[in-house]
């Protein structure tokens, strides 16, 4: 166990509201992750984190914001959305070296 | 350029036999080459990892071989168990690139008892 909890792990929304994942570590690592994975396309980056406030857009990153005010904290927000977003988001962290580990993940439907 | 392509997309194998599983990439700024392990419902666990200055890496029964000329790096899973039968990653990155790894569209293995 890696130290990572993402809430909520489960989700059902509907198209156009805003949604909030929560990632939170309890290892005080500098990096912090999201990804998406969907079939036949891997883990794909959103967004990621190398320091408090200090973030940048990863390939997927159109439609989602991110802010981490604490080191233990990084929020992925969907602010309309939308049903390409459907998906499983997984949060992962990382020191500065290249050992990266994942949370549990958190399953969101966009009806 | 930053695209890790991993072949086969399923694989099934009988028990006690080689799983093996293939990438390339393109990018030879790549420097870490880790493999993920992701049963159905979990997060990817890191299974094992290389770096380019090495041809090899073993870690019980499974192996990482890379080619570096080649660009080309490979899992094999020796004696392969029913227990194994989980959806594998390869994955790459550098430091350069903040560590953020990109992940090759996975291979689903069943390894039929």
């Amino acid at each position: 166990d890696a130290g990572i909890t993402q809430s909520p792990r489960h989700k059902v929304t509907e198209t156009g509201t805003p949604v909030t994942l929560r990632c939170h570590q309890t290892e005080n690592h500098r990096y912090m992750y999201w990804y998406r994975q969907d079939p036949g396309h891997g883990l794909r980056l959103i967004h990621y984190s190398y320091g408090v406030k200090d973030t940048d857009k990863g390939e997927v990153s159109d439609g989602y914001s991110v802010s981490r005010s604490k080191t233990e904290d990084f929020l992925l927000t969907l602010e309309s959305a939308t049903s390409s977003q459907t998906s499983v988001y997984f949060c992962a962290i990382g020191r500065n070296g290249n050992t990266i580990y994942f949370g549990e993940g958190s399953w969101l439907t966009v009806v | 350029q930053q695209q890790v392509k991993q072949s086969p997309q399923s694989l099934i194998v009988q028990k006690g036999g080689i799983s093996i599983i293939n990438c390339a990439y393109e990018n030879t700024a790549f420097d870490y080459f880790p493999w993920y392990q992701q049963f159905p419902g979990k997060g990817p666990a890191l299974l094992i990892a290389i770096r380019p200055d090495v041809s090899e890496k073993k870690e019980g029964r499974f192996t990482i071989s890379f080619n570096k000329s080649a660009k080309q790096f490979s899992l094999h899973i020796m004696d392969s168990q029913p227990g194994d039968s989980a959806t594998y990653f390869c994955a790459a990155t550098y430091r350069e690139y903040g560590n953020k790894l990109v992940f090759g569209a996975g291979t689903i293995l069943r390894v039929k008892s």
